[in-house]
C-alpha cells in the first residue's frame, strides 16, 4: 500500500505567481488535512477536507489560499499571488478516520 | 497561551538510555493524543495514538496521558541511534483540527 504522495517535492515560484500543491491520499483514506511548517515552528493546521467537501478551513488564510478534494484525483492546495512569507514546507496527511493521520513527504515552496 | 507546549530541547542521551519526552496543553477538551517522529526534511511518522487518559505500550515506546494535569509523555526504552529525530506531540478534540507541539530534537549517541 503506497503511502501518501505529494508533488512536487520542491517548488520555486516568483512573487505574484500561483502555486499548486498536490496530495494523493493512501488508498482507502477519505480524509485529507493540509499543514504548513516553518523552521523552528510546529505544524500549523490549515484545512481539513473529505471527498468534495471542506470540513474545516479555519486555519487557512481567507485570501489567496484555497483547497479542494475532488471526487476523482488528488487534493489540491492552491496559493495565488504568492509572497515571500508563503515560503514553507507544506504537508498533507490522510486518514481512514478522524484521528489517525499519515503524512506525506511534503512540498517545499520557495518564493523568490 | 499556546494550545500545546513542548520543550524544543535539544536532548542528547547515550545509547540504551530511557528517554522521556513531554507536552503540556491548555484545552481540557482534547480527547485524542498522538506522538510523531520526524526525520530531517521528511514528513512526520505516526508512532503512537491514544484516547483519553492512561498508558499505551508498543515495543520500546510507551505513551502516557494524564488529563487531570493536561500532560502527556512518550517514553523510549533502550534508545538507539536510529531514534535520533524530532518528536512531535499532537492532539485533537474531535478530529477536525489537530494541534501540534513545536517538537523536541533528540540525539542518541552511540
Amino acid at each position: 500500500n503506497a503511502g501518501v504522495m505529494q508533488n512536487p517535492r520542491h517548488l520555486v515560484r516568483r512573487r505574484g505567481q500561483e502555486a499548486r500543491l498536490r496530495c494523493s491520499p493512501m488508498k482507502g483514506h477519505s480524509h485529507v488535512y493540509w499543514y504548513r511548517q516553518l523552521p523552528e515552528e510546529g505544524l500549523k493546521f490549515m484545512v481539513y477536507l473529505q471527498k468534495e467537501n471542506i470540513i474545516d478551513e479555519s486555519g487557512m488564510p481567507k485570501e489567496r489560499f484555497s483547497a479542494e478534494f475532488p471526487k476523482e484525483g488528488p487534493s489540491i492546495l492552491r496559493i495565488q499571488q504568492v509572497v515571500r512569507g508563503d515560503s514553507a514546507a507544506y504537508f498533507c496527511a490522510s486518514s481512514p478516520s478522524e484521528y489517525e493521520q499519515y503524512f506525506g513527504p511534503g512540498t517545499r515552496l520557495t518564493v523568490t | 497561551q499556546k494550545e500545546v507546549e513542548q520543550d524544543p530541547g535539544p536532548l542528547s542521551v547515550p545509547e540504551g538510555a530511557i528517554v522521556s519526552l513531554n507536552c503540556t496543553y491548555s484545552n481540557s477538551a482534547f480527547q485524542y493524543f498522538m506522538w510523531y517522529r520526524q526525520y530531517s526534511r521528511k514528513g512526520p511518522e505516526l508512532l503512537m495514538y491514544t484516547y483519553s487518559s492512561g498508558n499505551k505500550e508498543d515495543g520500546r515506546f510507551t505513551a502516557q496521558v494524564d488529563k487531570s494535569s493536561k500532560y502527556i509523555s512518550l517514553f523510549i526504552r533502550d534508545s538507539q541511534p536510529s531514534d535520533s529525530a524530532t518528536y512531535l506531540c499532537a492532539m485533537t478534540l474531535n478530529g477536525n483540527q489537530f494541534y501540534f507541539g513545536t517538537g523536541t530534537s533528540l540525539t542518541v549517541i552511540p
